[in-house]
């Protein structure tokens, strides 16, 4: 079946400092692929998403790439705040059209220390 | 705007209690709701999918006369745990999709503590 899998984590960064989070993926067909942020105690917020190969997601300074031919979807940031301190989930749309569920990775921490 | 509102953000009671916690769409129809559990620094497990007036599909491995779904309208949906007990403890997520393909938005999650 479809799958997901992250980086370990927790990851502890200084504030400023450059972001990558690796996210790869197994699927048939082409699935959408999501990244979603969840903060203490929270359900989970979209991040950013991607619909097709190429396609690049953006938003709050965060950016990922559909990458077919390596099938990942790393999460990026140049200069990452203390704010950013959170959850990521990679997660990719499985299912028929019309009956799509989420598939997500385990997750992975952030810290961002100032 | 797609706001899902989430009922009760925590509870506490008794093993052997029934626990309904409510998943509400504010300013969208949602025709399709998902219930996830979440133990602590872990994935999300989807349990169930609901769709508007229909019987819930859910997951290999969920019990169905103890997570008791209810989707009675294109902005409700109600998860009930029945009997609960101290092994049921967890957060609670649920989701909401207007329609297709477009992205699940999210609740606030219920932290479910049995004693």
């Amino acid at each position: 079946g479809n799958s997901v899998t992250q980086m370990e984590g927790p990851v502890t960064l200084s504030e400023e400092a450059f972001l990558t989070i690796n996210c790869t993926y197994t699927a048939t067909g082409y699935p959408s692929l999501f990244w979603y942020v969840q903060y203490p105690g929270e359900g989970l917020q979209l991040l950013l998403k991607a619909t097709k190969a190429d396609d690049k997601g953006s938003n709050k300074g965060f950016e990922a790439t559909y990458r077919k031919e390596t099938t990942s979807f790393h999460l990026e940031k140049g200069s990452v705040q203390v704010s950013d301190s959170a959850v990521y989930f990679c997660a990719l749309s499985d299912g028929p059209r019309g009956a799509q569920k989420l598939v997500f990775g385990q997750g992975t921490r952030l810290t961002i220390n100032p | 705007g797609a706001v899902v509102s989430q009922h009760p953000s925590r509870v506490i009671c008794k093993s052997g209690t029934s626990v309904k916690i409510e998943c509400r769409s504010l300013d969208f129809q949602a025709t399709t709701m998902f219930w996830y559990r979440q133990f602590p620094k872990q994935s999300l497990m989807l349990m169930a999918t609901s769709n508007e007036g229909s019987k819930a599909t859910y997951e290999q491995g969920v019990e169905k006369d103890k997570f008791l779904i209810n989707h009675a309208s294109l902005t409700l949906s109600t998860l009930t745990v029945t009997s609960a007990h101290p092994e049921d403890s967890s957060f609670y997520i649920c989701s909401a999709r207007d329609w297709g393909d477009q992205p699940q938005h999210f609740g606030d999650g219920t932290r479910l503590s049995i004693l």
